[in-house]
């Protein structure tokens, strides 16, 4: 089952616009990771994020945790068209002790104009 | 290249007909995981091995599944009598973890895409 839902499903913003992307989960969690996917490819890991963390950045991506409201965001400014791809998010269940894996979310397909 | 790999990318088979996907992990990664992803959907986790024991197996993974970490390094996906839902994206990632512990970053490898006809 998945217990991430990313929000939006899909947005599609022009080249230089800063893109932010949800995500919402269900239970207690260890950490969130997102990851990004070009079509047909694997993941790729972009940051993670400890559920006693906040924020953290890298680069252009700036990510938030929520642990009261159980959400995360992903934030990726200046966008670059090499940005297009779908983003998820993916969480370790406290519960699991990291034996269920990853869960993730649907994604989000962004699409950056050119 | 030190990343995860897999092989093969792209398996085309019949309807009943058995297969079998190999992994090879980062190295010194005590921790491999199989995902399936199907079309429009995020990865679902599979099963995972810490070393060479299997410690963890999602329902999703039917009898005709089986999966196998002999020494502790590469692993081994099969799928007996093949069936047309069985058509996915197969992923594979590993990482570092102390036993018992949360799991860490996971990385993953390109998959091996399965269309079973």
């Amino acid at each position: 089952s998945q217990q991430g839902e990313e929000d939006p499903q899909a947005l599609s913003i022009q080249e230089g616009e800063n893109a932010t992307m949800n995500c919402s989960y269900k239970t207690s969690i260890n950490n969130l990771q997102w990851y990004r996917q070009n079509s047909g490819r694997g993941l790729v890991h972009l940051i993670l994020i400890r559920s006693n963390e906040r924020e953290k950045h890298s680069g252009r991506l700036r990510v938030t945790l929520d642990t009261s409201k159980k959400s995360s965001s992903l934030l990726i400014t200046a966008s670059r068209a090499a940005d297009t791809a779908s983003y998820f998010c993916a969480t370790d269940e406290m519960m699991g002790g990291g034996a269920d894996g990853l869960t993730f979310g649907k994604g989000t397909h962004l699409i950056i104009q050119p | 290249d030190t990343g995860v790999s897999q092989n093969p990318r792209h398996k085309i088979t019949k309807r009943g007909q058995n297969v079998t996907f190999r992994c090879d992990p980062i190295s010194e990664h005590n921790r491999l995981y199989w995902y399936r992803q199907t079309l429009g959907q995020g990865p679902e986790f599979l099963t995972y091995f810490q070393n060479e024991a299997q410690l963890e197996k999602s329902r999703l993974l039917s009898d005709r599944f089986s999966a196998e970490r002999p020494k502790g390094s590469f692993s081994t996906l099969e799928i007996q009598r093949t069936e047309q839902g069985d058509s996915a994206m197969y992923l594979c990632a590993s990482s570092v973890n102390l036993a018992g512990g949360p799991a860490d970053t996971q990385y993953f490898g390109p998959g091996t895409r399965l269309t079973v006809l």
